[in-house]
């Protein structure tokens, strides 16, 4: 079965603007995750949707957002672009039951200049 | 609010030893634990998902083990081949975070030398 899908894979953008990544998860997941990974802080949980719901936020600023669509996949929003931004972004799909595993895609490389 | 450890940050071993890696977690309240493998520059793999009731999961060459009460995890990968040359990343589901959302280790960067 296809794996989890993120485009783009890269993306350099400017200071000050907004980005938009794309997430498909694997066929009948219903959740999708969404982390950020840097050589400093690691890998840090953004958001999870559920359903088109959001289901747990993790401790980031307004300027990340999300959105899930009635077929499971899922967009990340970063607005206002600042150069601490520039990151490894990892999508991971899910059943989303108590208990169920993880796929994670191959992610998208963002570098803000 | 659960952390989670993993030690050492580095590992360097010659081909054919085996590799033990190590993952410590705060709070015993989890779903599960999973490990993963990122090659330099990639998206995470994943190896072994273990529930909280279980004790080891194994898959070929690698074997998990979980201890939730002491809060510890351990990767065993026998017989190291330079393939095996990644980083590995312990993550814990947590029972209380509504939703799923995973907890990750910093991760241990492991050498396998021919």
């Amino acid at each position: 079965k296809a794996g989890v899908t993120q485009t783009p894979r890269y993306l350099i953008k400017t200071r000050g603007q907004q980005v938009t990544l794309s997430c498909s998860p694997i066929s009948g997941h219903r959740s999708v995750s969404w982390y950020q990974q840097t050589p400093g802080q690691g890998l840090q949980f953004l958001f999870e949707y559920f359903s088109e719901t959001q289901r747990n936020k993790g401790n980031f600023p307004g300027r990340f957002s999300g959105r899930q669509f009635s077929n499971s996949r899922s967009e990340m929003n970063v607005s206002t672009l600042e150069l601490g931004d520039s990151a490894l972004y990892l999508c991971a799909s899910s059943l989303g039951l108590e208990g169920a595993g993880y796929t994670f895609g191959s992610g998208t490389r963002l570098t803000v200049v | 609010k659960q952390e989670v450890t993993q030690i050492p940050a580095a590992l360097s071993v010659p081909e054919g030893e085996n590799l033990v890696l190590n993952c410590s977690f705060t709070d015993s309240a989890i779903y599960n634990l999973q490990w993963f493998r990122q090659d330099p520059g990639k998206g995470l793999t994943s190896l072994l998902l273990i529930q909280s009731s279980q004790r080891e999961q194994t898959s070929g060459r690698l074997n998990a083990s979980l201890d939730k009460s002491s809060g510890r995890s351990t990767l065993y990968i026998a017989a190291s081949q330079p393939g095996d040359s990644a980083t590995y990343l312990c993550a814990v589901n947590g029972l209380k975070a509504a939703g799923n959302k995973l907890t990750f280790g910093g991760g241990t960067r492991v050498l396998v030398k021919p």
